[in-house]
């Protein structure tokens, strides 16, 4: 199975902050990544597919970049509905995996 | 706006079956990939498989002797079956729309069902 490792493991940021997370895959997955977001009890929603695409619906704060194994996912002004954690998800390979998530909090 | 709305028992002991359903209100089953995911503390997101409309299906090698999933297209709901369950299998599962093509991203999702599996 691919590996894919998130970091941080966690953040703590004030409101208005750009916030960065990346996800490392441990073999090249070319542009076969999604990020999700899963708010507190609540099952994950889909923010960005195929590496930069932004979901329907989706706040433009948010994006993503990358490709190959290294991926950066950014909250360019963090807002206090963005506590949640974050996961990136391959789908190059079977069996998609996940990372173990962001967790992101509002200082 | 598509709806999956889960249901299955909660609580199961060792070596029992997991079964799960999932009803897709707003969208047909065809033309999507639904998949099944589960959560939990010790391993995290785990994706266990998908099936079309047609029943077609991808699992997860580390589950495929133990999964089987089906389509009741008369009823625009999806199934999951998971034999042998022990302490491991305890999770939240979910159902997910998925894409035309297998393997691709989930959305949206179903609210979750918390399954544990204790003696």
């Amino acid at each position: 199975d691919i590996q894919m490792t998130q970091s941080p493991s966690s953040l703590s940021a004030p409101v208005g902050d750009r916030v960065t997370i990346t996800c490392q895959a441990s073999q090249d997955i070319s542009k076969y990544l999604n990020w999700y977001q899963q708010k507190p009890g609540k099952a994950p929603q889909l923010l960005i597919y195929d590496t930069s695409r932004l979901q329907r619906g989706v706040p433009s704060r948010f994006s993503g970049s990358g490709s190959g194994t290294d991926f950066t996912f950014t909250i360019s002004s963090l807002q206090p509905e963005d506590l949640a954690t974050y996961y990136c998800q391959q789908y190059d390979n079977l069996p998609p995996t996940f990372g173990g998530g962001t967790k992101v909090e509002i200082k | 706006q598509v709806q999956l709305q889960q249901w299955g028992a909660g609580l199961l002991r060792p070596s029992e079956t997991l079964s799960l359903t999932c009803a897709v209100d707003g969208d047909s089953l065809s033309g999507y990939y639904w998949s099944w995911i589960r959560q939990s503390p010790g391993k995290g997101l785990e994706w266990i498989g998908e099936i079309n409309h047609t029943g077609s299906t991808k699992y997860n090698p580390s589950l495929k002797s133990r999964v089987a999933t089906s389509v009741d297209t008369s009823k625009n709901q999806i199934s999951l079956k998971l034999t042998s369950v022990t302490a491991a299998d305890t999770a939240i599962y979910y159902c997910a729309r998925g894409e035309i093509t297998i393997l691709s991203w989930c959305d949206p999702w179903g609210q979750g069902t918390l399954v544990t599996v204790s003696s």
